[in-house]
């Protein structure tokens, strides 16, 4: 069981390129988000999705596009790289509503993507 | 403006006692809170939730208290082991269902000192 995956680990960009963080959960989960992390910001959202066909906007989407055709995939996708973007970003995944006794709504993380842009 | 705040950026705790970590946050709309843990390179993972229907949720050696009045909860992990240096989030959402969309402290990075 691998969870959730996320590519490229590292990525060094010049401003102006463009790039796709790719995302994959293999548990079958309704929910998908991204959240960059920045020092002294804690995590802050992107984008998230709660279900296949449908997206909405976080804290800070501005610079960032999302999609989600498929449950296990929810690329981010950065158009014009810029170097306030630099961050580590995260993608996860979670249960959808539920209502299960022990739900406790908690999101699993992939390990991070460290994007640089020069 | 930050709604949920860790104003202890970093914390040192003997092997063996108790480690307590603050937060604060100020949206009175939050009524559902989660403490994550991460260590360097890897994602954060969840630790333990507190609804604001409760003062106290206990998980073995962690436990979170919520003082609703005051908006301020803080986690307690005794005893402190040294397997629990890791930074801690401080979480908050709307409602359970909410807790897709959590809104993050900065944390604090907690050393245990052996």
């Amino acid at each position: 069981n691998a969870g959730v995956t996320q590519t490229p680990k590292f990525q060094v960009l010049k401003t102006g390129q463009s790039m796709t963080l790719q995302c994959a959960q293999d548990m079958n989960h309704e929910y998908m988000s991204w959240y960059r992390q920045d020092p002294g910001m804690g995590l802050r959202l992107i984008h998230y999705s709660v279900g296949a066909g449908i997206t909405d906007q976080g804290e800070v989407p501005n610079g960032y596009n999302v999609s989600r055709s498929t449950t296990e995939d929810f690329p981010l996708r950065l158009l014009s790289a810029a170097p306030s973007q630099t961050s580590v970003y995260f993608c996860a995944s979670s249960y959808g509503t539920g209502g299960s006794f022990g739900f406790t709504g908690e999101l699993f993380f992939g390990e991070g993507s460290r994007l640089t842009v020069l | 403006d930050q709604q949920v705040k860790q104003n202890s950026p970093s914390l040192s705790v003997q092997e063996g006692r108790i480690s307590i970590l603050n937060c604060d946050y100020t949206n009175s709309m939050f009524d559902y809170f989660l403490w994550y843990k991460k260590y360097p390179a890897e994602g954060p993972t969840f630790l333990i939730s507190i609804s604001s229907i409760k003062d106290k949720n206990e998980d073995g050696r962690f436990t979170v208290f919520l003082n609703k009045s005051a908006k301020h909860l803080s986690l307690h992990i005794v005893p402190s082991q040294p397997g629990d240096s890791a930074v801690y989030f401080c979480a908050a959402s709307e409602g359970i269902q909410g807790a897709q969309k959590l809104v993050f402290g900065q944390g604090t990075r907690l050393t245990i000192n052996p």
